[in-house]
């Protein structure tokens, strides 16, 4: 079974563009959640998706992050215009269930310049 | 104050030594608690979970929680190489929103 997988691996852009990420969950798994672990500290949530429906977005900084997941498949994380303090690794993790466990993908490593 | 809060160590130890991981919590609402692995360049792959005060063991792995102190611990016995990589404690909120300690590094060293 495919595990959950992200594109791109890394990303370098520069202040102000924009970048999407991506995030293939695992099968069937109707639950998605992204994170972000900035550098030195710890993994922190950014929201949760039950299919195609923000479940729980407590954890977005601000307006300039978008996540969707159109047709409750895959999902992805814009973020625009980009700022430094969004460098970082992005991480999504997809559940069979809410309370159910949480399989995470590789990361996303961005790098805003 | 952090929901979660782990010593980011690192920690080096001899190959067969006993490690001790451990993490506290302030939450009282958590209801279970995870131990996630992180090699290198990797995501966190889920180690051990357990739901309530005590210990359960799987294989070289002890987790164990103590709820009136509110405190966590992860036991590696005869640790190997194998098992060098970042430790994470984590405790769901209801919504099964994780929250993470900032990791703790583990070298075993051959």
């Amino acid at each position: 079974e495919a595990g959950v997988t992200q594109f791109p691996s890394h990303s370098v852009i520069e202040k102000g563009q924009t970048v999407t990420l991506r995030c293939d969950p695992i099968s069937g798994h109707d639950n998605l959640y992204w994170y972000r672990r900035v550098m030195g500290k710890e993994i922190k949530f950014l929201l949760h998706f039950v299919k195609e429906s923000k479940q729980d977005e407590s954890g977005m900084p601000n307006n300039r992050f978008l996540a969707e997941r159109t047709g409750g498949t895959y999902s992805t994380l814009k973020v625009q215009p980009a700022e430094l303090e969004d460098s970082g690794v992005y991480f999504c993790a997809s559940s069979l269930s809410r309370q159910g466990t949480q399989y995470f993908g590789p990361g996303t490593r961005l790098t805003v310049l | 104050q952090k929901e979660v809060e782990q010593d980011p160590g690192p920690l080096s130890v001899p190959e067969g030594a006993i490690v001790s991981l451990n993490c506290t919590y302030s939450n009282s609402a958590f209801q279970y608690f995870m131990w996630y692995r992180q090699y290198s360049r990797k995501g966190p792959e889920l180690l051990m979970y357990t739901y309530s005060s005590g210990n359960k063991e799987d294989g070289r792995f002890t987790a164990q929680v103590d709820k009136s102190s509110k405190y966590i611990s992860l036991f590696i016995r005869d640790s190997q190489p194998s098992d060098s990589a970042t430790y994470l404690c984590a405790g769901p909120n209801t919504g099964n929103q994780f929250y993470f300690g900032t990791g703790t590094s583990l070298t075993v060293i051959p």
